[in-house]
């Protein structure tokens, strides 16, 4: 089965220190990873994707395969960093499959 | 801005009735899907569809039926069988291929039962 797990629902920082957002995965295969971001009255929408391997407003994630894990990363968080985050998997097939999502709130 | 529409965005049902979500892209992606977002429990696939008139249940299938009769349409049919149908429901689309693009969403559609 597949599975991604965010342990944190809620995750609040202060601007300019650095924040983790964990992500989980169980799947037996090659997967795929992902993370999404939702701002306020905005649409959900793709931040990064491993394959890339780019940094997009400051966020890196690196796909740990030992530990199975996708955490996303960035050293200074930004105010406007302040969103739901969900981390994603596809092991092909056009199937993905999402986690419960952890909402970031940088306090100014 | 083009990209997904959702319609509409809010939408009250009647116990029994079967009610239908409109969901319409023009990025030409052959994929499309529909999720389903309750509180705490993330996004879960209701179903996909990689091509015209060809789809495939998700892991919440149930009580939910779809059609693709064209490449840039995907409804989805709330029936009277689903036991909870109030939730926020997601479309979303991208280009078929190995599952290594990402998704383009839309707006999202609240459903509530009267």
């Amino acid at each position: 089965a597949q599975r991604v797990t965010q342990p944190e629902k809620l995750l609040s920082v202060f601007k300019g220190a650095p924040v983790e957002l964990k992500c989980n995965y169980s799947y037996s295969g090659s997967p795929e990873l992902f993370w999404y971001v939702q701002y306020s009255r905005q649409r959900l929408q793709l931040l990064l994707r491993h394959i890339s391997r780019e940094s997009i407003k400051g966020f890196t994630a690196d796909l740990n395969k030992g530990e199975t894990s996708f955490h996303l990363k960035k050293p200074f968080a930004q105010e406007e960093d302040s969103a739901m985050y969900y981390c994603a998997l596809s092991g092909g097939g056009n199937q993905f499959y999402f986690g419960t999502g952890t909402s970031l709130t940088v306090i100014p | 801005d083009g990209g997904i529409t959702q319609s509409p965005k809010y939408l009250f049902r009647k116990e029994g009735q079967n009610v239908t979500l409109s969901c319409e892209q023009n990025l030409n992606h052959d994929a499309m899907y529909w999720y389903r977002q309750d509180p705490g429990q993330g996004l879960r696939l209701i179903y996909y569809s990689q091509i015209v008139n060809d789809f495939q249940k998700g892991d919440i299938a149930e009580g939910y039926s779809v059609s693709r009769e064209k490449k840039e349409s995907f409804p989805l049919t709330v029936t009277s069988a689903q036991k909870n149908p109030t939730a926020f429901y997601l479309c979303a689309s991208s280009i078929a291929g190995t599952g290594l693009q990402p998704q383009h969403f839309g707006d999202g559609t609240r459903l509530s039962i009267l």
